[in-house]
């Protein structure tokens, strides 16, 4: 069964530090991988997505997250943290079960971002 | 275009009663995907609908349902409420609903149980 794990429930850092949100990932298939992000009282809003093309993705806001096989791993990264970065962040993978070729999504449990001036 | 649109966006509820919660996808989407999610559970996945049929659906009782009508617009119902239903529902929505594409998420609707 494809799973996902969100390393870090909650990650602190400083305003223009990097940031980094950790996630593994189990899958018996080449999976589609994402990263959403969902500010308070609002929806969830894509950052990045891999479907089997290049490793390395760029996403939306200076925000970067690359593919690794061979560790499972999917990790969000971004050189600088600004105040509005604070949000909730759920590394996702797209879950085969079910219908062919149609997938649901599965969610980690969040990583809570804060970013302290 | 306009985004996934959902309605409404705060019901309070007694235990017992039934609610019924509407979403409106992306023009041009047909695929409609619903999930809960609570503080406990996190998000999860409730169903999906494609050409309003079932397509998929979740480990959830059968007091959750849904339906999708032939403008890809979808509703889902929960009946015999209880206060674990308590939680944000989220409705996504994209082109086909295959396995690489992006779902585009609502803003949700805040169901509270008393």
């Amino acid at each position: 069964a494809q799973s996902v794990t969100q390393l870090d429930s909650h990650v602190s850092v400083s305003e223009g530090t990097p940031v980094l949100l950790r996630c593994n990932y189990s899958s018996s298939y080449s999976p589609s991988l994402f990263w959403y992000v969902q500010h308070p009282n609002k929806g969830l809003q894509l950052l990045l997505k891999y479907t089997s093309a290049a490793t390395l993705v760029k996403g939306i806001n200076g925000f970067e997250a690359e593919f690794k096989k061979s560790e499972t791993s999917f990790h969000l990264t971004k050189p600088s943290a600004h105040m509005s970065d604070a949000a909730e962040y759920f590394c996702v993978v797209s879950d085969l079960r079910g219908s062919s070729n149609t997938g649901k999504l599965i969610f980690g449990q969040g990583t809570t971002l804060q970013v302290k001036p | 275009k306009a985004g996934v649109t959902q309605t409404p966006r705060y019901l309070i509820k007694t235990r017992g009663q039934q609610v019924t919660l509407s979403c409106s996808p992306i023009s041009g989407h047909r695929s409609v995907s619903w999930y809960q999610q609570t503080p406990g559970q996190g998000l999860q996945f409730l169903f999906e609908y494609f050409s309003e049929t079932q397509r998929n659906k979740g480990n959830f009782p059968g007091r959750f349902s849904g339906r999708q009508f032939s403008n890809s617009r979808s509703e889902m119902n929960v009946s015999t409420l209880e206060l674990g239903d308590s939680a944000l529902y989220l409705c996504a929505s994209s082109l086909a609903g295959t396995l690489e594409e992006t779902q585009y998420f609502g803003p949700g609707t805040r169901l509270l149980v008393l």
